[in-house]
């Protein structure tokens, strides 16, 4: 079972209020993910890095922003949130590589900005 | 780009009958495939995965899937379902890019099962 961690689970603002998701994975996986899931969706890539001090912006836009301090740790900060950023968000961390590589999820912060 | 087609979004289906989730793609390049679970409230499970070999790969809980290259399908597959297996059902293509893997996500399959 994969070791990661999502902080809130659930998480109710106000417009305009600056927020932060934790997320933790305690694997030693260089590569995490973060994405972006409504109802009816496919999951879409908003952000990723591929190792410390490494961040790229996803196939999806977003207003958000991520950093990689540490090999376990991979927040993403939304400065000013919207009613537009409700959704849910999940976390995943990958190792392996080529054909081998796999996803492991966190269980996701679902975001409601009122 | 590639792109994943889950045919279904929704299938009821009676416990102990069995059920099979349909999952296209689109590439004609070689790709990994993947099948994830998402019971509420948590995150994505992996249930399987095809990566080389062997067409028919058996995952947890009872699950396997078969790929077939010719017709770009990767269909998910249990004999018997139980009330347990009630969840959302995502089909993943992971291709192969210079700068690392990209994947690929359906929009999900909600799998009811019905007492």
């Amino acid at each position: 079972e994969a070791d990661i961690y999502q902080t809130p689970r659930y998480l109710v603002i106000g417009t305009g209020k600056k927020i932060t998701l934790e997320c933790s994975q305690t694997m030693g996986h260089d590569k995490m993910y973060w994405y972006q899931q409504d109802p009816g969706m496919e999951l879409h890539l908003i952000h990723y890095s591929y190792g410390v001090n490494s961040t790229e912006k996803g196939d999806l836009s977003s207003e958000s922003t991520v950093s990689r301090i540490r090999t376990e740790h991979f927040p993403l900060t939304l400065e000013s949130a919207r009613p537009s950023h409700t959704s849910q968000y999940l976390c995943a961390s990958s190792e392996g590589t080529g054909g081998w590589e796999t996803q492991y999820f966190g269980p996701g912060t679902r975001l409601l900005v009122l | 780009a590639q792109s994943v087609t889950q045919l279904d979004s929704q299938v009821p289906v009676f416990e102990e009958a069995p059920v099979e989730l349909r999952c296209n793609y689109s590439s004609s390049v070689s790709v990994y495939l993947f099948w994830y679970v998402q019971y509420p409230n948590q995150g994505l499970q992996l249930l399987l995965k095809y990566l080389s070999g062997s067409t028919l790969v058996k995952g947890i809980n009872g699950f396997e899937a078969e790929f077939n290259k010719s017709q770009t399908s990767f269909h998910l597959r249990k004999p018997s379902v139980h009330i347990s297996d009630t969840a959302e059902y995502f089909c993943a293509v992971s291709e192969i890019r210079n700068t690392g893997n990209q994947f690929y996500f359906g929009t999900g399959t909600s799998l009811t099962v019905i007492p």
